[in-house]
């Protein structure tokens, strides 16, 4: 079946950090990937998204690479900020599967000043 | 343009009891989700509406659970009765006809059980 595996948080670090959150996936075929955040209080938004393989998905200064190869699609951001706190979804969705969502169980990143 | 809205926001009900949340998918959008997540666990897929119709229902843990989207507008996610494992959040989700579109996510319905 469809499975989606990131790394446990919750990730502190301080202002200006580098941040990578990692996520594999297993999927039939060739998904695509996405990831989510969620900021305190908020609900969940696309931060990002890639198609096929080698595609890398950007927004607001965070990258990840649709790996095929070791079916992969980290997450990373060079500097990050207080307000980059939030919990991070990873997630696919197969070409079969209509638009059925497959996430993993989320990452808490806490970001101090 | 409005987003995804759910109502209501937070809810703590005991068990045995039944609690309704409600669905605004982003207007025009014809497909309507359910997702949930229960004790910090993943986020796990519930149902998909097409309109009125639902076209998977795969997710639903049982049949304590009821979703309905008369009209093909609003929809509601009954538990009935709730048990304590049914704790956590409720997101709702839309998107427009089709497959590949972007899906919208509400805030989540924060359900407590004790």
């Amino acid at each position: 079946g469809n499975s989606v595996t990131q790394m446990e948080g919750p990730v502190t670090l301080s202002e200006e950090a580098f941040l990578t959150i990692n996520c594999t996936y297993t999927a039939t075929g060739y998904p695509s990937l996405f990831w989510y955040v969620q900021y305190p209080g908020e609900g969940l938004q696309l931060l990002l998204k890639a198609t096929k393989a080698d595609d890398k998905g950007s927004n607001k200064g965070f990258e990840a690479t649709y790996r095929k190869e070791t079916t992969s699609f980290h997450l990373e951001k060079g500097s990050v900020q207080v307000s980059d706190s939030a919990v991070y979804f990873c997630a696919l969705r197969p070409p079969a599967a209509g638009n059925k969502l497959t996430f993993g169980g989320g990452t808490r990143v806490l970001v101090k000043p | 343009e409005a987003g995804v809205t759910q109502f209501p926001s937070h809810s703590v009900i005991e068990k045995g009891q039944t609690v309704t949340l409600r669905c605004d998918p982003i207007s025009g959008h014809d497909n309507l989700y359910w997702y949930r997540r229960v004790m910090g666990k993943e986020i796990k897929f519930l149902l998909h509406f097409v309109k009125e119709s639902k076209q998977d229902e795969s997710g639903m843990p049982n049949n304590r659970f009821l979703a309905e989207r008369t009209g093909g507008t609003y929809s509601t996610l009954k538990v009935q009765p709730a048990e304590l494992e049914d704790s956590g959040v409720y997101f709702c989700a839309s998107s427009k006809q089709g497959t590949g579109n972007t899906i919208y996510f509400g805030e989540g319905s924060w359900l407590t059980v004790v």
